[in-house]
């Protein structure tokens, strides 16, 4: 039982380059999030899906584009990356709605140069 | 809308000392609450949570009360050990204009000396 793991774990990018970065849960939660987190800021939640087939705009969606492939995998991609989202991407999983315990993967070190 | 404001660190502690971060909430309605904690290298783990007023939570020693009327959430810890070294989270699950949401602190490092 991995839980929730991401994909790739460290990233560079330059300015304008696109990415996918990939999470997969194997818990059977319905829901998902996808969060940065930034020094100072705390972690805020770009988008969440809180079923399959349904996604939603968090605190900080621009710039993001998010695909629920399935129950399973929740994928974050940028179009066109900037410096500004140069961060660390956390993914999660909970049973069912965003007012339940969150399961966390390992992250995501993305710099955009 | 709904935000957590949460006691700025870094924190150094001697083992065995008491410990408390302050966490303090603004919502509407009955949000609930959590602290996590987030060890080197880690995602977040969930240390503990309270869904409704008056609600304890507690778990590996570490408490906090739900207070409504003081709208806080406080972690305490009686005796800190060197492994509680981390950066501890609150956050709430709350209501914006766009539906649900999770609302996580600034996060406090703490670090324990032997």
């Amino acid at each position: 039982n991995a839980g929730v793991t991401q994909t790739p774990k460290f990233q560079v990018l330059k300015t304008g380059q696109s990415m996918t970065l990939q999470c997969a849960q194997d818990m059977n939660h319905n829901s998902m999030y996808w969060y940065r987190q930034d020094p100072g800021m705390g972690l805020r939640l770009i988008y969440y899906s809180a079923s399959e087939g349904t996604t939603d705009k968090g605190e900080v969606p621009n710039g993001y584009n998010v695909s629920r492939l399935n129950k399973r995998e929740f994928s974050l991609r940028l179009e066109s990356a900037a410096p500004s989202q140069t961060s660390v991407y956390f993914c999660a999983s909970s049973v069912s709605g965003i007012s339940y315990e969150q399961y966390f993967g390992p992250g995501t070190r993305l710099t955009v140069t | 809308g709904d935000s957590v404001t949460q006691m700025e660190g870094p924190v150094t502690l001697s083992e065995e000392a008491f410990l408390t971060i302050n966490c303090t909430y603004t919502a509407t309605g009955y949000p609930s609450l959590f602290w996590y904690v987030q060890y080197p290298g880690e995602g977040l783990q969930l240390l503990l949570k309270a869904t409704k007023a008056d609600d304890k939570g507690s778990n590996k020693g570490f408490e906090a009360t739900y207070r409504k009327e003081t709208t806080s959430f406080h972690l305490e810890k009686g005796s800190v050990q060197v492994s509680d070294s981390a950066v501890y989270f609150c956050a709430l699950s709350g209501k914006s204009n766009t539906g649900n949401q999770f609302y996580f602190g600034t996060g406090t490092s703490l670090t324990v000396i032997p």
